[in-house]
């Protein structure tokens, strides 16, 4: 099975500060990239699929790039909403359907 | 507003039996494909299983295969699991989650989720 590892697994920053988490997958995955937010108690979102596609709703501060190995998720600028988990999953491969260990972002 | 609502979680006991429901809402439920996905307490979301919308296909994790099964009826808008042989390590808030419809271009992943039901085995 393909394997995703996300960098950093915690993150403390400030409201306003520019944030990027880091996904690379064990091999070439193309575009088939998505990430989601979870906040605590609640459900996951999805918030971007094909690595690059923001979903629908989803606020424009939030953007993805990458292809292949490497993949990023960007908030330009952090909410306080925004304090979250947020994980990558690859969209093909299936099954079994596989999620990265997630990144904890922590407001300071 | 799509909706999808669990139920069915309880605590139960190591090699007990239990189904979940999953009642959908808000979009037309036959369109689409399903899932179940669990976290279980502290740890991140783990794919369960996957129906298709007609119900002809489905599959699984292998630390579910065998005990597990997954089912859908159109006519109810509904989504079931059915979870035999049940494990300490199966202790999870299992999740009811949608596919876009066509998952062999654009893939498994899942664009509307429920809030969630508790499922706890303990002796």
């Amino acid at each position: 099975d393909i394997q995703l590892t996300q960098s950093p697994s915690f993150l403390s920053t400030s409201i306003g500060d520019r944030v990027t988490i880091t996904c690379r997958a064990s091999e070439d995955i193309s575009s088939n990239l998505a990430w989601y937010q979870q906040r605590p108690g609640k459900a996951p979102k999805l918030l971007i699929y094909g690595a690059v596609t923001l979903q629908s709703g989803v606020p424009s501060r939030f953007s993805g790039t990458g292809s292949g190995t490497e993949f990023s998720l960007t908030i330009s600028s952090l909410q306080p909403e925004d304090c979250a988990t947020y994980y990558c999953q690859h969209l093909q491969g299936y099954p079994p359907i596989i999620f990265g260990g997630g990144t904890k972002v922590e407001i300071k | 507003e799509v909706q999808l609502v669990e139920s069915g979680g309880v605590v139960v006991q190591p090699g007990g039996s239990l189904r979940l429901s999953c009642v959908a809402s808000g979009f037309t439920f036959e369109d689409y494909p399903m899932h179940w996905v669990r976290q279980a307490p502290g740890r991140g979301p783990e794919w369960v299983s996957f129906i298709t919308w007609d119900g002809d296909t489905t599959s699984y994790a292998r630390s579910v295969k065998g005990r597990f099964t997954i089912s859908r009826d159109n006519s109810q808008n509904s989504l079931y699991l059915q979870m035999n042989s049940l494990r300490i390590e199966d202790t999870a808030v299992y999740y009811c989650a949608r596919n876009p419809p066509d998952y062999f271009v654009e893939g498994y992943y899942f664009d509307s989720w429920g809030q969630g039901t508790l499922v706890t085995v303990s002796s």
